[in-house]
């Protein structure tokens, strides 16, 4: 069985500090990674995903992530938090032998003061 | 728009009735996915359609639920005999089958029973 942990579901950052978001995950095949932000009431937006390949991953609005597998960890970082930032995230892990199902941490709570 | 839609975006029921949601996915995906999300919780399993047959179904998914996908394209989720324990976000994602298992959501319906 998969599963993801979100460490911290609150995260209070200043903007333009560094935003990370951690998570670590639990997987018995070579996992594909994926953070997706969620703002109210919406649905679940794809920031980044991590497949095969460049541990470093590039995504939207100036989000990235590392695969670490010595770790078991993906955490998200961005370099200057802006306003517009603040969402909920989710971390999560597909599992290929079931269809691709999505296992998804309890998700973080980005808050940016001004 | 071409992304995956749900019917309707809100629905307050009273305990006891029956509800249904429609899901849309996006045209060429034959892969659909059913999540239930609760406040401050991440998105949780609760079935997936290959085309129209219904391959995996979570332990979530109680008698009271049945989710249907007859012509491999929209999906129906139902709940008989609403209770308040089902209140939650109801989530729709479809997949292409791709390898990276990116999954695309729709914005959600929304349930409250009274």
């Amino acid at each position: 069985a998969q599963s993801v942990t979100q460490l911290g579901s609150h995260v209070s950052v200043s903007e333009g500090a560094l935003v990370l978001l951690r998570c670590n995950y639990s997987s018995s095949v070579p996992p594909y990674l994926f953070w997706y932000v969620q703002y109210p009431n919406q649905g679940l937006q794809l920031l980044l995903k991590y497949t095969t390949g460049a541990t470093l991953v590039k995504g939207i609005n100036g989000f990235e992530a590392e695969f670490k597998k010595s770790e078991t960890s993906f955490h998200l970082t961005k370099p200057s938090a802006h306003m517009s930032d603040a969402a909920e995230y989710f971390c999560a892990v597909s599992d290929a032998n079931a269809g691709n199902m999505l296992t998804f941490g309890g998700g973080t709570r980005l808050m940016v003061k001004p | 728009d071409t992304g995956v839609s749900q019917d309707p975006r809100h629905k307050i029921t009273k305990r006891g009735q029956n509800v249904t949601f429609r899901c849309d996915p996006i045209s060429e995906h034959n892969r659909l996915y059913w999540y239930r999300q609760t406040l401050g919780q991440g998105p949780e399993f609760l079935t997936y359609f290959q085309n129209e047959a219904q391959l995996e179904k979570s332990r979530l998914l109680s008698d009271r639920f049945s989710a249907e996908r007859p012509k491999g394209s929209f999906s129906t989720l139902e709940i008989q005999r609403t209770e308040q324990g089902d209140s939650a976000m109801y989530l729709c994602a479809s997949s292409g089958g791709l390898a990276s298992g990116e999954l695309f959501f729709g914005e959600g319906s929304r349930l409250t029973v009274l």
